[in-house]
């Protein structure tokens, strides 16, 4: 099974927008409303950001904000910071009791 | 607090095994299913494996099975991978991750809620 489609880089200016997509197939996002965000800075654990798509963790700013349609879905980063510098990844539920991970998305600001 | 820290990576020759354990305390650990993910260098992460809390249901990716085997102790608070007939393409940084919930199924809370800070595995002659 061949990982999400993510964009490799995207980037912007502190204070600005940004909007990470991820898109699967039938097996996955398709299937499950189970997609996920991580944000990963090397030599750091991952932290998750989103779950079951839109879902927030207590303690993730409201800067981060995610939604799926269909076979694609979006991470929005709202006011850009410095420290929001780092690879983005989504993962989702791919049935089978698996999960598939994107590629993974190099943000700069 | 929750911490996961994992221990046994190192060099270790094409064909052999290495064992990956994973230190997990600040929750009930025997109430969460547990997963390894790896990443490669320059690659981005690769779900490996997982198995529910009890220990009894393990699951595994296309690229391990048959090579690695997931397993856990509650008593002690520790899950391990034991990892076997490695090859170079099993070079990676390991990470163990908390699934915030009990069995590996499509539920609600399906996602890795915690994770370490990986131990490294390199596959060299």
């Amino acid at each position: 099974q061949s990982a999400l489609t993510q964009p490799a880089s995207v980037s912007g200016s502190p204070g600005q927008s940004i909007t990470i997509s991820c898109t699967g197939t039938d097996s996955d996002l398709g299937s499950y409303n189970l997609l996920s965000w991580y944000q990963h800075h090397p030599g750091k654990a991952p932290k998750v950001l989103i779950y079951e798509d839109s879902k927030r963790p207590s303690g993730v700013s409201n800067r981060f904000s995610g939604s799926k349609s269909g076979y694609t879905a979006s991470l929005t980063i709202s006011g850009l910071q410095p420290e929001d510098e780092g690879d983005y990844y989504c993962c989702s539920y791919a049935g089978s009791n698996s999960f598939i991970f994107g590629g993974g998305t190099k943000l700069t600001v | 607090e929750v911490q996961l820290v994992e221990s046994g990576g190192g060099v270790v020759q094409p064909g052999g095994s290495l064992r990956l354990s994973c230190a997990a305390s600040g929750f009930n650990f025997s109430n969460y299913a547990m997963s390894w993910v790896r990443q490669a260098p320059g690659k981005g992460l690769e779900w490996v494996s997982a198995l529910s809390g009890s220990g009894l249901g393990t699951y595994y990716a296309d690229s391990v099975r048959g090579r690695f085997t997931i397993s856990r102790d509650n008593s002690k608070n520790t899950l391990f991978l034991q990892m076997n007939s490695l090859r170079a393409d099993d070079t990676a940084l390991y990470y163990c991750a908390k699934i915030d919930v009990v069995v590996v199924v499509p539920a609600k809370g399906l996602h890795f809620d915690y994770w370490g800070q990986g131990t490294l595995v390199t596959v060299s002659s």
